[in-house]
């Protein structure tokens, strides 16, 4: 079977870090992939790791541990517009398989 | 900025009848998908395209389900006779050649698709 663990909801105040983590389980893994949502709208990709490391974006970092199939995304100088859903993503070949998604509120 | 659009944005239809999603992917994209989500739950895929055929479907993506890309800019999603569990939102992707090292795929804004 195929599974991607991440908190469903997470809440910070404007200002702070915040880290949302994702453990996978998957047949393939080609990379791991971030992407945001608002309201249901279109999701829209923020990073993308193959390898282990992280990567820095503005604000966004996102890290990858193939070894224990595990990653996460790291928010920083938290904004009101960051709250949405965030999901982490697994790259296989050509399809992305989603998790359940983290729901994160940022309050003033 | 090129996006991905899809039309209709909300789509109601009867159980049984046949519903046509329409996408336009970006122009110099080369490969397209289907994704759904249930409304609250997460993103599924349904299918991928690429060089006029399906690359890859997901077991969701039985019989009832068919894509096309019936000219050089449009690629529909074809349900041929609805159930209720169909309602969802239905997220067309497209993708270009992979610059080095990343992988990102645009989704357009969604159909809403709801059976009745």
């Amino acid at each position: 079977g195929q599974s991607l663990e991440q908190p469903s909801e997470v809440t910070a105040v404007e200002g702070a870090i915040v880290q949302i983590n994702c453990t996978y389980q998957t047949s393939g893994f080609y990379g791991l992939s971030w992407y945001q949502q608002h309201d249901g709208g279109a999701p829209t990709f923020l990073s993308y790791n193959a390898l282990d490391g992280l990567e820095e974006t503005g604000r966004f970092s996102s890290f990858l541990s193939r070894s224990d199939s595990y990653g996460y995304l790291l928010l920083q100088e938290l904004q009101m517009k960051d709250s949405a859903s965030y999901f982490c993503a697994v790259r296989q070949a050509g399809k992305l398989i989603f998790g359940q998604g983290t729901e994160l509120s940022v309050k003033p | 900025e090129p996006e991905v659009t899809q039309t209709p944005s909300h789509q109601v239809t009867q159980m049984g009848q046949e519903v046509i999603l329409r996408c336009v992917p970006i122009s110099n994209h080369l490969y397209f998908y289907w994704y759904r989500q249930i409304l609250g739950q997460k993103v599924e895929f349904l299918v991928s395209f690429y060089n006029n055929e399906i690359s890859e479907k997901s077991e969701i993506f039985d019989d009832q389900f068919s894509v096309e890309r019936p000219d050089g800019s449009n690629f529909t999603l074809k349900i041929r006779s609805t159930k209720l569990e169909d309602s969802a939102m239905y997220f067309c992707a497209s993708r270009g050649t992979s610059s080095r090292g990343s992988y990102e795929q645009y989704f357009g804004p969604g159909t809403r698709l709801t059976v009745t």
